[in-house]
């Protein structure tokens, strides 16, 4: 069957950094993405990889081994409005996404 | 600024009613999708709409079904609503079938069902 495993929830320090890790398994394998979503919103786009390796955008990264069926999202300076879920989502040869249950990030001062 | 609105923030509906779901996307987006989010569970998908008047099951399509008559419009419909039901609704859409694209939310619709 098809899976995303992501921990329900972590808690971190304003201006630490977290790292928050998914595995997944898919029928296919065609990329995968990060979303955030702060309580009440709609998720928006963050990252997304389909070649090995780490992608950096600002303060956040993604990475992804697909030998290993892994990727951490990397969250640096961490601000208090980082505060929210973190959702990872394979594509899978059907191009289909795969959602994880999410991630809650609590910052704390 | 590819913009996706839903009809509602939120409904309250009674047991047994007919409830309609409205979804728009301003961007020409081919695919459009409707999932539901509980906590725990994550996104499940509902339908989805690779074209005008086409659609296909997801992961959970029981009690609900979907109309995409215009290219910008999809809607989901609780033909009986149950309890089981109350939920928070997001509608998606994506440029191009069989794509890497990434899907735009609307701002969701939180659903409850007494």
């Amino acid at each position: 069957g098809q899976n995303i495993d992501q921990p329900t929830e972590m808690t971190a320090t304003e201006g630490a950094i977290v790292q928050i890790n998914c595995t997944y398994q898919t029928s296919g394998f065609n990329g995968l993405f990060w979303y955030q979503q702060h309580a009440g919103e709609a998720p928006t786009f963050l990252s997304y990889n389909v070649l090995d390796g780490l992608e950096e955008k600002g303060r956040f990264s993604s990475f992804l081994s697909r030998s290993k069926g892994y990727s951490y999202l990397l969250l640096k300076e961490l601000q208090m409005k980082d505060s929210a879920s973190y959702l990872c989502a394979a594509l899978d040869s059907n191009y289909q996404l795969i959602w994880g249950a999410g991630t809650k990030l609590i910052i704390k001062p | 600024d590819v913009k996706v609105t839903q009809s509602s923030r939120y409904l309250v509906k009674r047991t047994g009613e007919k409830v309609f779901l409205e979804c728009v996307q301003d961007m020409d987006h081919e695919n459009m999708f409707w999932y539901r989010q509980d906590p725990g569970l994550g996104l499940r998908l509902i339908y989805f709409s690779y074209d005008v008047k086409m659609k296909e099951k997801g992961d959970i399509p029981e009690g609900y079904s979907v109309s995409r008559e215009k290219k910008e419009r999809f809607s989901l419909i609780l033909e009986s609503a149950s309890t089981n039901q109350t939920s928070m609704y997001l509608c998606a859409s994506k440029g191009a079938t069989g794509t890497h694209y990434e899907q735009y939310f609307g701002p969701g619709t939180r659903l409850t069902v007494t």
